[in-house]
């Protein structure tokens, strides 16, 4: 079945860089995605990378995607206090039929300034 | 362009009732997704509506059970509460199966 497992907890400085990572287990994923939950908010869509791409970039935000390993990564430059939240890796097997999406348990991103 | 909307975006109930949660996809989006969040958990997948048919489900009792309108709309209904079902109830909505998601506010439910 669809695992999608994250760290938990991550801390950088302002201004630092942020890199959080997932792995994923459905080899048919078609897309895998980064969502953004502030505080008692529902999930806002940052960004996504189709699976035959490698790497994606869209202004402070570039994702890795190593398709062999099932290894995603999401670094987000010059990290700013705004930025503190949770994030999750979310992925969409192509064996469902359907743009479904198995989620992570979430990476909580503190910024300390 | 309005985004996803739900309502209402608090509701408390007590065990054994009923509850209905009401979800309006984004403009131009026919197609609705429910899923559970529970407290420190990532989102889990309920169940899709496409064209007013249930058209995946995911590991969840027939006590969830929903409902698409012709405007596309959809609610998510969950009988005879349990405690457990105490979580953040989110809708999404996209264009058909092949398009990215997008996440509404949710609907923060408390069964007491």
């Amino acid at each position: 079945g669809e695992d999608v497992e994250q760290s938990l907890f991550l801390s950088v400085r302002e201004g630092d860089s942020s890199v959080i990572n997932c792995t994923y287990t459905d080899s048919s994923s078609t897309y895998l995605y980064w969502y953004k939950q502030e505080p008692g908010a529902g999930l806002q869509l940052l960004t996504y990378i189709f699976s035959n791409m490698d790497m994606k970039q869209d202004q402070r935000l570039t994702v890795l995607l190593n398709k062999k390993d099932k290894h995603l990564s999401l670094r987000i430059a010059d990290t700013q206090t705004g930025d503190s939240a949770i994030y999750f890796c979310a992925e969409s097997p192509l064996t469902t039929g359907a743009n479904n999406l198995f989620f992570g348990t979430g990476t909580r991103l503190t910024v300390i300034p | 362009d309005a985004g996803v909307t739900q309502s209402p975006t608090h509701l408390i109930k007590t065990r054994g009732q009923q509850v209905t949660l009401r979800c309006s996809p984004k403009s131009g989006h026919d197609t609705v997704s429910w899923y559970q969040q529970a407290l420190g958990q990532g989102p889990q997948f309920i169940f899709q509506y496409y064209e007013e048919e249930e058209r995946q489900r995911g590991n969840f009792p027939d006590r969830f059970s929903g409902h698409q309108f012709p405007n596309y709309s959809s609610e998510l209904n969950v009988n005879a509460l349990l405690l457990g079902d105490s979580a953040l109830y989110l809708c999404a909505s996209s264009r058909d199966r092949v398009e990215t998601q997008y996440f509404g506010p949710g609907t923060r439910l408390l069964v007491l």
